[in-house]
């Protein structure tokens, strides 16, 4: 029963690339979007994070672009580096139950 | 401020061992959910914890069970280990009052045997 679909599952640019990954959700239950960074061993690190009633955000290099109609939202990294290679997962957490709905994760490789 | 902390980092039991995972929440912090990361995967929902009780539950079987102490920490504990329990076991702490971020832990690799 996936709720949160992501995508691409891998990606690779290059150093200075703006790499894209989207989620869209089916459940309009749904009422808090976090983006997480997670390394190789190690716990999922909150990236950036947004409500459905902003339909942009964003944090140093990173954005979110929110689509409430369309249920679909994405990342964009801005003049990505090597050092941001790690897997990416969009979330989205339950209004009434608070728990976090993970999608299957991007592996993004930024080359130098 | 403290982060989550958790213990053990890493863990191997046979087929049908018991084990029990514990979890310190970030400082202020009174809610515990714990997760479970298969390999390649995004990590999905076991339970929350709030106020030392049950707070909703993932589609998990009876044998994952947990706690939640006065002073916000939690264990997990599985029961009756299979070979598919293999995975990393994250804790994330939040505060109820204030928000709905959710930070977690570093994990317990466990590997069933």
């Amino acid at each position: 029963q996936q709720q949160v679909k992501q995508s691409p599952q891998s990606l690779i640019v290059q150093k200075g690339g703006i790499p894209i990954i989207n989620c869209a959700y089916e459940n309009t239950a749904f009422d808090y979007f976090p983006w997480y960074q997670q390394f190789p061993g190690k716990g999922p690190a909150l990236l950036i994070a947004i409500r459905p009633d902003v339909s942009e955000k964003k944090e140093g290099r990173f954005t979110i672009s929110f689509n409430k109609s369309a249920k679909q939202f994405s990342l964009h990294i801005m003049d990505s580096q090597p050092g941001d290679s790690a897997t990416y997962f969009c979330a989205a957490r339950g209004r009434v139950t608070g728990k976090l709905i993970f999608g299957q994760g991007t592996t993004l490789q930024v080359k130098p | 401020e403290t982060g989550v902390t958790q213990s053990p980092t890493h863990l191997i039991k046979t087929r049908g061992q018991q084990v029990t995972l514990r979890c310190s929440s970030q400082s202020g912090h009174n809610t515990v959910s714990w997760y479970q990361q298969a390999l390649g995967q995004g990590p999905q929902f076991i339970f929350q914890y709030y106020r030392e009780e049950e707070n909703g539950r993932g589609n998990f079987p009876p044998r994952f069970s947990g706690l939640q102490f006065p002073n916000y920490s939690s264990e997990l504990n599985v029961n009756a280990l299979e070979l598919d329990d293999s995975a990393l076991y994250l804790c994330a702490s939040s505060d109820r009052r204030s928000g709905e971020t959710q930070y977690f832990g570093p994990g317990t690799r466990l590997l069933v045997l």
